[in-house]
């Protein structure tokens, strides 16, 4: 069966300092990766997608990265973090061609 | 780009009463997706309606799509502490596109 394993649960971050968010996937192959943040009044926003190595999506421009530098790995990286990138940050994958999400525990991120 | 309305946004009810949650999109459906979640948790998916005037149901939580594939209810009945949560819509634009969600409506069910 298939799993998805996220890190940190919880983090908090000074402004400033870097971010890396970790998302790995097992059990299929070739997964459709997704980062979304969900933050209090904002619902549930897509930062990035990948369909494959190295393929990443970004759908809104802020100073947050992704990275896919393995099939079933997918990274959620900043170098500087601001307040506003507190949140809660949700790494899920889907099957090639189908819309079902399967999400993992997500990370809580504060940013002080 | 597709936008999803929610509604209520919030929502309080009696353990042992019906309610319905809204899911309205400004666009033609390809698929809706209902996910439940849990605070400081990942979501976990429902159901999912690709057809016009489809319903399913798991439980006692009934979902439907409408004919014209812009807009969705979620029906739970005779509700439990355990139907407690966020509950998101999610839109699948074109069946290649990630999804869209509403921003939920958050459910507490009191004895």
């Amino acid at each position: 069966s298939q799993t998805i394993h996220q890190w940190p649960a919880t983090l908090v971050q000074p402004v400033g300092s870097p971010l890396s968010l970790e998302c790995t996937v097992e059990g299929t192959s070739n997964p459709n990766l997704y980062w979304y943040r969900q933050a209090a009044g904002r619902g549930l926003q897509l930062l990035f997608y990948s369909v494959g190595i190295g393929q990443i999506s970004s759908e809104v421009p802020q100073n947050l990265s992704a990275s896919r530098p393995q099939d079933r790995q997918f990274i959620l990286s900043s170098k500087k973090l601001l307040l506003s990138d507190s949140g809660f940050y949700l790494c899920a994958w889907s099957r090639t061609g189908t819309g079902e999400l399967f999400f993992g525990e997500g990370s809580r991120l504060t940013v002080l | 780009s597709q936008e999803l309305e929610q509604s209520p946004q919030s929502l309080i009810v009696q353990e042992g009463k019906n309610l319905t949650i809204n899911c309205t999109s400004s666009k033609t459906l390809y698929g809706l997706y209902w996910y439940k979640q849990k605070y400081g948790e990942g979501l976990i998916f429902l159901m999912m309606l690709q057809k016009g005037g489809e319903e399913k149901s798991h439980e006692k939580i009934t979902a439907k799509l409408d004919e014209k594939k812009q807009q969705s209810s979620l029906h739970i009945t005779a509700s439990q502490p355990s139907h407690a949560g966020i509950y998101l819509c999610g839109a699948d634009g074109s069946g290649n596109t990630p999804l869209v969600f509403g921003k939920g409506t958050r459910l507490s069910v009191i004895a």
